[in-house]
């Protein structure tokens, strides 16, 4: 089933941690993208990609970096966590214009 | 500027009764404009998009929408609205011509009144 695709749902985890965020898609678009988001507030992207080996920052600076070395999987990495890095992050993807994009479900980050 | 303004940050709606979600928009050209829905702890779900054509756009659960070019507005409607309605929904543009960066507004919560 096309999907997509991300791990964990919930972290919590101490200040200076290195984490990943994963994120797959299995539908083979070339787009994907990361939001950050409050709970219940707006979205802000942080990181996309348009293919293998392009990867592009944001509109909202982040900390956080990411790779895409195969066009299913987009990871997001920071490398020493802090307490205002507590957010949910959203993955997404899409294929073509103007195609909407497709969300995961999310990963609820705390940092202690 | 490329921007998307929903003027209400909340709508209270009766059970039964019809519902509407604002959503104005800033870009120069013609737009692609999308509305999706995000329950409790859960990603975004697409509802529908206008393209061109038709200016009501008919997308899931019910849920329409109408562009309106004069007003650059694309409000989202249902007839008849259910509690299982109540959920953030954001409203969000694409440029044409640009890429695929979309801007989202900052959502509007919806409250469906049993």
């Amino acid at each position: 089933e096309a999907d997509i695709y991300q791990t964990p749902r919930y972290l919590v985890i101490g200040t200076g941690k290195k984490i990943t965020l994963e994120c797959s898609q299995t539908m083979g678009h070339d787009k994907m993208y990361w939001y950050q988001q409050d709970p219940g507030m707006e979205l802000h992207l942080i990181h996309y990609s348009y293919g293998v080996n392009s990867t592009e920052k944001g509109d909202l600076s982040s900390e956080s970096t990411v790779s895409r070395i195969r066009t299913e999987h987009f990871p997001l990495t920071l490398e020493s966590a802090r307490p205002s890095h507590t957010s949910q992050y959203l993955c997404a993807s899409s294929e073509g214009s103007p195609h909407e994009q497709f969300f995961g479900p999310g990963t609820r980050l705390t940092v202690l | 500027a490329q921007s998307v303004a929903q003027p209400e940050d909340q709508v209270n709606v009766a059970e039964g009764n019809p519902l509407t979600v604002k959503c104005t928009y800033s870009v120069s050209g013609n737009p692609y404009l999308f509305w999706y829905v995000q329950y409790p702890n859960r990603g975004l779900q697409f509802l529908l998009k206008y393209i061109t054509g038709d200016n009501l756009v008919k997308g899931s659960y019910g849920f329409e929408a109408e562009f309106n070019k004069s007003q650059t507005s694309f409000h989202l409607k249902k007839p008849s609205a259910l509690v299982s309605d109540s959920a953030l929904y954001f409203c969000a543009v694409i440029r044409r011509g640009r890429d695929d960066k979309i801007i989202f507004g900052k959502g509007t919560r919806l409250h469906i009144l049993p």
